[in-house]
């Protein structure tokens, strides 16, 4: 069974880049068709969708976000990663990294069905 | 970009019928997800494609789409089922968005 564990600091200064890296166990990052998705919430709130990644390197990024976002792949790792540039408060959140199924039907479709159970990031001097 | 839109909160009492909906110009012809989240875990997906649903989620658990509006329906609410209930949809071109979210609180 997939598992997904999220790794990396949990604080960051203020204007400074955020990374994350989300490991994926039990399974071949490479095997299936999957996205390999970031998710983040702050505290009491919503969750905000950051952006996704195939195996082959193409990305999708939240258009509030992609000025910041850059999200990477290492199938050797069997890792995927997360980079938020010039940060501030607003960043500070619980970062979850996700396997997300997609492809067509009727409509296309893309969910996140494996989450890793997240990892809390603050943003502050 | 586009927006869904839940009820903040949904109260039920227990073994009667919860229902959340999720509102959004693109549902027509986009799919909607649910997931379930409990304080400090992570989402729990147990709706997809509008409709399905996923191995391991009881059967109260349906979802049903209209329109503009996607619904999750929980019937004979449980105890366990008090949560935070997450609307999810994705453009073809890759985009996705969350709704922001129903606290459902049993009675």
């Amino acid at each position: 069974q997939v598992q997904l564990q999220e790794s990396g600091p949990g604080l960051v200064k203020p204007s400074q880049t955020l990374s994350l890296t989300c490991t994926v166990s039990g399974g071949s990052i490479s095997s299936g068709s999957y996205y390999w998705s970031w998710i983040r919430q702050p505290a009491g709130k919503g969750l905000e969708w950051i952006g996704r990644i195939y195996t082959s390197g193409s990305t999708n990024y939240n258009p509030s976000l992609k000025s910041r976002v850059t999200i990477s792949v290492d199938t050797s790792k069997n890792q995927f990663s997360l980079k938020l540039s010039s940060v501030t408060a607003a960043d500070t959140a619980v970062y979850y990294c996700a396997r997300a199924n997609w492809g067509w039907r009727a409509y296309y479709y893309y969910y996140m069905d494996v989450w890793g159970k997240g990892t809390t990031v603050t943003v502050s001097s | 970009s586009y927006e869904l839109t839940q009820p903040p909160s949904v109260s039920v009492s227990p073994g009667q019928t919860a229902r959340i909906t999720c509102s959004g110009d693109a549902l027509p012809k986009q799919y909607a997800y649910w997931y379930q989240q409990k304080p400090g875990q992570a989402p729990v997906l147990v709706i997809y494609k509008d409709s399905e649903r996923p191995s391991g989620i009881p059967e109260r658990f349906s979802g049903s789409s209209s329109g503009t509006t996607v619904t999750l329906t929980i019937s004979g609410v449980q105890a366990e089922d008090e949560a935070d209930y997450y609307c999810q949809s994705a453009d073809s071109s890759g985009t996705g968005v969350f709704g922001g979210g129903t606290k459902l609180t049993v009675l």
